[in-house]
């Protein structure tokens, strides 16, 4: 089955710097790839997503980049900012699956 | 525009108690319904899913069962709780293309 690694488990930043987190997929067949953020005691958000025809997709300070080829996307935050500080989540699926596999989250961390 | 609405919000049950936890959309017809949790510091968990009315699967063996009387309702339930139930858990909905919208919430404490 599918299987999502994310890394780094936890990542810290100067404020106004960039973040990257980085998640890698198994199932070639895998066409969706969402972000989520959670903030403390909250639900996760969908922050951005990506379907396997495009490459990058932006919004505003927010990127995600995907590699099919080597089977990994990315999640780009730019100007990073103290509210930007919370878990993140990747997660892939097919389009006949009704399920989301989630990566393990990243705990990013801003520093003022 | 559609809303989720989970609760209660927080609960503390002692071991042995039964629970139920409720969740309902609102704005859709049909959406699929999900049951997460997530231990303290903790990845997220996919408990149950369904399609449609009374229909449900389940992905990890455990003493919680779900049911869903109405299109829009989706119940989580136990007959008595274990300490290893505490957790938080996320009701969540979609609709198709795989993206999937969360509710708030329910922090329960079992002790």
């Amino acid at each position: 089955g599918e299987n999502v690694e994310q890394h780094p488990s936890t990542l810290s930043v100067q404020e106004g710097d960039s973040a990257v987190i980085k998640c890698t997929y198994s199932d070639s067949a895998s066409n969706y790839f969402p972000w989520y953020k959670q903030e403390l005691g909250k639900g996760p958000q969908l922050i951005i997503d990506i379907r396997s025809n495009v490459g990058e997709k932006k919004d505003q300070r927010i990127a995600v980049t995907l590699n099919k080829t080597a089977k990994h996307f990315s999640l780009h935050i730019t100007e990073t900012q103290p509210e930007d500080s919370a878990v993140y989540f990747c997660a892939a699926s097919k389009r006949s699956n009704y399920q989301l596999i989630w990566g393990a989250g990243t705990k990013l961390i801003i520093k003022p | 525009s559609q809303t989720i609405h989970q609760w209660p919000a927080t609960l503390v049950q002692p071991v042995g108690s039964p629970l139920s936890l409720e969740c309902t959309v609102e704005g859709t017809s049909n959406p699929n319904l999900y049951w997460y949790r997530q231990a303290a510091g903790r990845g997220l968990q996919l408990l149950f899913y369904s399609v449609g009315i009374g229909q449900i699967s389940s992905e990890v063996p455990q003493n919680l069962s779900a049911s869903r009387p109405q299109d829009r309702q989706f119940i989580l339930s136990s007959k008595k709780l274990l300490l290893s139930d505490s957790g938080f858990y996320l009701c969540a909905w979609g609709i198709s293309g795989n993206t999937i919208y969360f509710g708030e919430g329910s922090w329960l404490t079992v002790v």
